[in-house]
């Protein structure tokens, strides 16, 4: 079986400008969550959705924004970029509601660089 | 609201040396433990969780961790490492209720040497 997919695994933007990530969960896994991880630190949660719900956010700026398709699939977007911003971003998938379901998959990841 | 500290960011050893990354949390609530290991330019993959039941905790790749509740630690352990187990690691918790968001200690790499 396929694992979490995102893509791009790589891209440069400029200050100012708008990106947007995708991430595709593990077929059968209603919930994606996003998270991220600048360099030498912990990942950081940012979003989670479950069935096209938001059901948490972390303590980001409005600049970052998310959604989650009918197919589970999802999109981080994140407007007005700051070098700040530049980061790994992970994906994560997972069930919910069920004991099992805690454990998440994570994908490769996109690497994000703001110059 | 929780919080994971990882007190050692680097920890040496060599080759078929034990380990131990420590690993302690606080939190108001219930939560499960779980550590992840990240090799370079890769995403997390789970080593081992604590959900419920035995504290002892085995996971994958000789792995295995120990949930003290008295003490809110969850040490991860290997009786003897390899070469190939230089990685970051990376201790997290998620609450028992409200969903699975996970909060990430800052991590821990262990650095095998000959």
């Amino acid at each position: 079986d396929a694992g979490v997919t995102q893509s791009p695994t790589h891209l440069i933007k400029t200050r100012g400008q708008h990106v947007t990530l995708r991430c595709s969960p593990i077929s059968g896994h209603k919930s994606v969550s996003w998270y991220q991880q600048v360099l030498g630190q912990g990942p950081q949660f940012i979003f989670q959705y479950y069935e096209k719900e938001e059901r948490g956010r972390g303590n980001f700026p409005d600049r970052f924004s998310a959604r989650q398709f009918p197919n589970y699939s999802s999109e981080l977007n994140v407007n007005a970029l700051l070098l700040g911003d530049s980061a790994l971003y992970l994906c994560a998938s997972g069930g919910l509601g069920q004991v099992s379901s805690y454990e998440q998959y994570f994908g490769p990841g996109t690497r994000l660089t703001v110059t | 609201a929780q919080s994971v500290t990882q007190l050692d960011s680097q920890v040496p050893v060599f080759e078929e040396a034990p380990v131990e990354l420590r690993c302690n949390y606080s939190s108001s609530v219930s939560v499960y433990l779980f550590w992840y290991v990240q090799y370079p330019n890769q995403g997390l993959q789970l080593l081992l969780k604590y959900l419920s039941g035995s504290t002892l905790v085995k996971g994958i790749n000789g792995f295995e961790a120990e949930f003290n509740k008295s003490q809110t630690s969850f040490h991860l352990r290997k009786p003897s490492v390899h070469i190939s187990d230089t990685a970051e690691y990376f201790c997290a918790v998620s609450e028992r209720r409200g969903g699975n968001k996970l909060t990430f200690g800052t991590g821990t790499q262990l650095k095998v040497e000959l």
